[in-house]
């Protein structure tokens, strides 16, 4: 079945120690996407990628990175993972960007922060 | 900034009762999705209506936008003990990310 897959489902880092977090798929869609979720709240989008393009939200901090090396992989690097980063990180794709497209999600990476 | 909130935050029901929940909006929208999440678990697309659209049906789900009140409404009926999750409506204009709500959680029990 064609789907997003997010590697590992849970991650324990230290405080500033930097951590990788992956995700990939096999629906060969355009966009892939990164949010972050804190208990009992709403997805925050970070970033997307259309393609190669990096398209960053405003607000979303310095001390996280993604790259795309490829259609089918994205990973999201946090420099210096703080006490206020943990949360679930969720992966998505979608076919474009477009506003009538659906979104693909993967079931996430629960990072905790020691 | 959020677009959409749901409401009510939480719901508890028995099942074969129905279910609905709410979302408000405060802009001008192309179209609007609700989503599901099960504890733990990613979120899963479940339908999407269009702003031209007053009312969309997929099995047991069926959900009305109304543009002139900026509101949605997802009404699952006869529910069932697998419906519990916590459920999202999502917006977003041309070209702009999507905003999801806060959610609402609903409980089924049997």
């Amino acid at each position: 079945d064609a789907m997003v897959i997010q590697n590992p489902r849970y991650q324990v880092t230290q405080f500033g120690k930097p951590v990788t977090l992956s995700c990939s798929q096999t629906l060969n869609h355009n966009v892939m996407y990164w949010y972050q979720q804190k208990s009992s709240q709403a997805p925050k989008l970070l970033f997307h990628y259309y393609d190669k393009d990096f398209n960053n939200e405003a607000d979303t901090p310095d001390n996280f990175q993604s790259r795309r090396p490829n259609t089918s992989f994205c990973f999201l690097d946090i420099r210096s993972p703080g006490l206020g980063d943990a949360a679930m990180y969720l992966c998505a794709t979608s076919r474009e960007t477009t506003a009538d497209q659906p979104q693909h999600f993967g079931d996430g990476t629960r990072l905790s922060i020691l | 900034s959020q677009q959409g909130e749901e409401d009510p935050q939480a719901l508890s029901i028995q099942e074969g009762e129905n279910a609905t929940m709410n979302c408000s909006y405060k802009t001008s929208i192309n179209n609007l999705q609700w989503y599901r999440q099960n504890s733990g678990r990613g979120l899963v697309h479940l339908i999407l209506i269009r702003s031209n659209e007053r009312e969309k049906h997929s099995g047991r789900l069926r959900v009305t936008l109304d543009t002139s009140k900026k509101s949605s409404s997802l009404l699952i009926t006869a529910s069932r003990a697998a419906d519990t999750a916590s459920y999202f409506c999502a917006t977003n204009q041309a070209g702009t990310a999507l905003i999801f709500g806060k959610g609402t959680t609903l409980s089924v029990s049997s």
